[in-house]
């Protein structure tokens, strides 16, 4: 199946410090990804849709300003969580919908863990 | 409002027996499915998926039927394997004909006992 990277995998950083965390499709173009996050035991959340040469589309109650989404090419999506606190830790996945491939099937990258102290 | 539902957070089994995840859904609009497994500290793996057109779909050990009358799917995984082991979601696309993301359900943690 198609491959999606997420880097990095973890990241320990300070609170009020930015994280960026990238998301690529190493085998296909993704006009589309996605940005979730997973608190433990809880669902897969969404935040926001990146559409690749236009501004992401957010859900509702995630900030846009704090959570910056940039889709700059058709294999790269970047996640920056700005001035980042304690409860910004979180499993954050990036997913990839396959233009040709099953009916809205998306491929997940294997997650970036952050914690913020 | 939680448009996919998981209502059974853990399920344990043991080695050899089938294992049934439930999954419901209210949008009838919803016209496909997909289960996804994910271990710890990794993400989703797509498992199998169904269309509204089928009310069965086949994928070696395993099987998901589609109950459209009563808005209700279920994953059945048989023998189960402690390999199995891990949180399955159930996840259906919007109403959008392209990009469309997905919902998804609570998951459920399966547990294949030795």
């Amino acid at each position: 199946g198609a491959v999606v990277s997420q880097h990095p995998s973890w990241v320990i950083c300070k609170s009020g410090t930015s994280v960026k965390i990238e998301c690529r499709s190493l085998d296909f173009q993704a006009t589309t990804m996605f940005w979730y996050r997973q608190f433990p035991k809880q669902s897969l959340m969404l935040m926001a849709t990146s559409n690749e040469g236009s501004k992401a589309t957010y859900e509702q109650g995630v900030e846009k300003d704090k959570f910056l989404i940039n889709h700059a090419s058709l294999t790269l999506s970047t996640l920056t969580v700005t001035s980042a606190h304690p409860e910004d830790s979180s499993f954050y996945i990036c997913s990839a919908r396959v233009p040709t491939g099953l009916n809205n099937e998306q491929f997940f990258g294997p997650g970036t863990r952050l914690t913020v102290l | 409002d939680q448009q996919v539902k998981q209502n059974s957070p853990s399920l344990s089994v043991q080695e050899g027996r089938i294992s049934i995840l439930n999954c419901d859904y209210t949008n009838s609009m919803f016209d496909y499915f997909l289960w996804y497994k994910k271990y710890p500290a990794e993400g989703p793996t797509f498992l199998i998926s169904i269309s509204s057109i089928k009310d069965k779909n086949e994928d070696g050990r395993f099987t998901v039927f589609l109950n459209k009358s009563a808005k209700h799917l279920s994953l059945h995984i048989v023998p189960s394997q402690p390999g199995d082991s891990a949180v399955y979601f159930c996840a259906a696309p919007g109403e959008e004909t392209s990009g469309s993301r997905l919902t998804f359900g609570e998951g459920t943690q399966l547990t294949v006992n030795p």
